[in-house]
């Protein structure tokens, strides 16, 4: 039974170009999360999005970066003209269907390590 | 005021210890709350829930108090291969979790 999984695990990107990281939910999840981690910190929310919906993405910065999660294919976080400060490593989770009173527990991809030079 | 706090330690033990990591959370409206386990440079891992009862699984206990809004982890009888940083997570509803930044946990020989 696979996991979450993500690729590519290292992407090295220069200044101004595009990383596009994808996201595979585990089988029988229907919601995915994106998290980052910046070094030596704490996982950040990122968004949250089911099969063709945004649900929330108040952790996302204004600019440059996008989510997307399509009816086919695997979730995809994009950042457009990467900067130094992108570097980090992007969490994606899945989840079950939530349902209303409860919260499910979320299970975490290896994580794709994005570096900036 | 960040919304989970934790004690990043280290906390040093010698194999066989006890030890024990709290956690408080700011958001009274919170409505479920996790420890995950994460070993250098790779993604955290799911360690149990936690819930208003307690909960038990092997040699980890978690609590929770709301009233005080703290969570707690007890590692009994600690292993070399419970070195890991912990995570005190909280779900402050809608499924967005918030972590903490972890205590770091090293268990010697």
């Amino acid at each position: 039974n696979a996991g979450v999984m993500q690729n590519p695990r290292h992407l090295v990107r220069r200044r101004g170009q595009e990383a596009r990281l994808r996201c595979s939910p585990m089988k029988g999840h229907s919601h995915v999360y994106w998290y980052r981690q910046l070094p030596e910190e704490g996982l950040k929310f990122m968004v949250y999005l089911q099969k063709e919906n945004i649900i929330d993405e108040s952790g996302m910065p204004k600019e440059r970066f996008s989510a997307e999660f399509p009816k086919e294919g695997p979730s995809i976080l994009r950042i457009q003209q990467v900067v130094r400060g992108d570097s980090a490593a992007y969490f994606c989770a899945s989840s079950p269907q939530a349902r209303e009173g409860r919260n499910y527990e979320q299970y975490f991809g290896p994580g794709t390590r994005l570096t900036v030079t | 005021r960040k919304e989970v706090e934790q004690d990043p330690g280290p906390f040093n033990v010698p194999e066989g210890a006890t030890v024990a990591f709290n956690c408080t959370y700011s958001n009274s409206a919170s409505q479920s709350f996790f420890w995950y386990r994460q070993d250098c440079r790779k993604e955290p891992k799911l360690l149990m829930s936690v819930y208003s009862s307690g909960n038990e699984d092997g040699r980890f206990t978690a609590q929770l108090n709301r009233a005080s809004q703290y969570i707690s982890l007890l590692i009994r009888d600690s292993k070399l291969s419970d070195s890991a940083t912990y995570l005190c997570v909280v779900n402050t509803g809608f499924q967005k979790l918030v972590f903490g930044t972890g205590t770091r946990l090293l268990v010697s020989p």
